[in-house]
């Protein structure tokens, strides 16, 4: 089935890792989204990118990067500095297929401990 | 910074009964659309309205624009306790493809 798969879905780690969570589409969409979302609140951009090769910073990348080597992963890497790296991160897509909606993945539980 | 802010916050109500939530939002758009996400789930597409439609219907949901006022609202009628979940509503703007989303409101239907 097409989709969006993120991995793992529950990840510990100890404070001042890296860590990086996969994003895997098979739509053929060009734009991938990383998005963080908090306990009860909303979700918040981290970084998208239109294209493969091409990125740019959402509204609170610090902290954080990726990359786009192809059109189907868009993997996010949390580093050291993200000073509260705990969350739920939740990675999209979209295409110009598919009449303007985005389809999200079943995200990732990160717990640094 | 969240451009879009979603109203109320948490709302409870009884099976049976329509819920409205409302959305606001700070510059112009492409469209709009809403979503749910069920706890600890992704988030599931719903409906989508454009700039130039006023009113959109789409079997228990029915979604209006103001662009005037920039803001939305999205009705689901005859809710059911299937229903709880949170609905954020979500704007599409520029060329760049940003889609960012609201705080969401918490829908808790009961029996």
């Amino acid at each position: 089935d097409g989709g969006i798969t993120q991995s793992p879905k529950y990840l510990f780690r100890k404070e001042g890792q890296n860590v990086t969570l996969s994003c895997e589409q098979n739509l053929n969409h060009d734009a991938m989204y990383w998005y963080r979302q908090d306990p009860g609140q909303g979700l918040r951009l981290i970084y998208y990118s239109q294209i493969v090769n091409d990125f740019q910073k959402g509204d609170i990348a610090e902290g954080y990067s990726v990359s786009r080597e192809k059109k189907e992963s868009f993997p996010l890497t949390v580093t050291s500095a993200q000073k509260n790296p705990t969350a739920f991160y939740l990675c999209a897509s979209f295409g110009a297929f598919s009449g303007n909606t985005i389809y999200f993945g079943e995200g990732s539980w990160l717990t640094v401990v | 910074s969240q451009q879009g802010e979603e109203d109320p916050q948490a709302l409870s109500i009884q099976e049976g009964e329509n819920a409205t939530m409302n959305c606001s939002y700070k510059t112009s758009i492409n469209n709009l659309q809403w979503y749910r996400q069920n706890s600890g789930r992704g988030l599931v597409h719903l409906i989508l309205i454009r700039s130039n439609e006023r009113e959109k219907h789409s079997g228990r949901l029915r979604v209006t624009l103001d662009t005037s006022k920039k803001s939305s609202s999205l009705l689901i009628t005859a809710s059911r306790a299937a229903d709880t979940a949170s609905y954020f509503c979500a704007t599409l703007t520029g060329t760049a493809s940003k889609l960012t989303f609201g705080t969401g409101t918490r829908l808790q239907v009961t029996l």
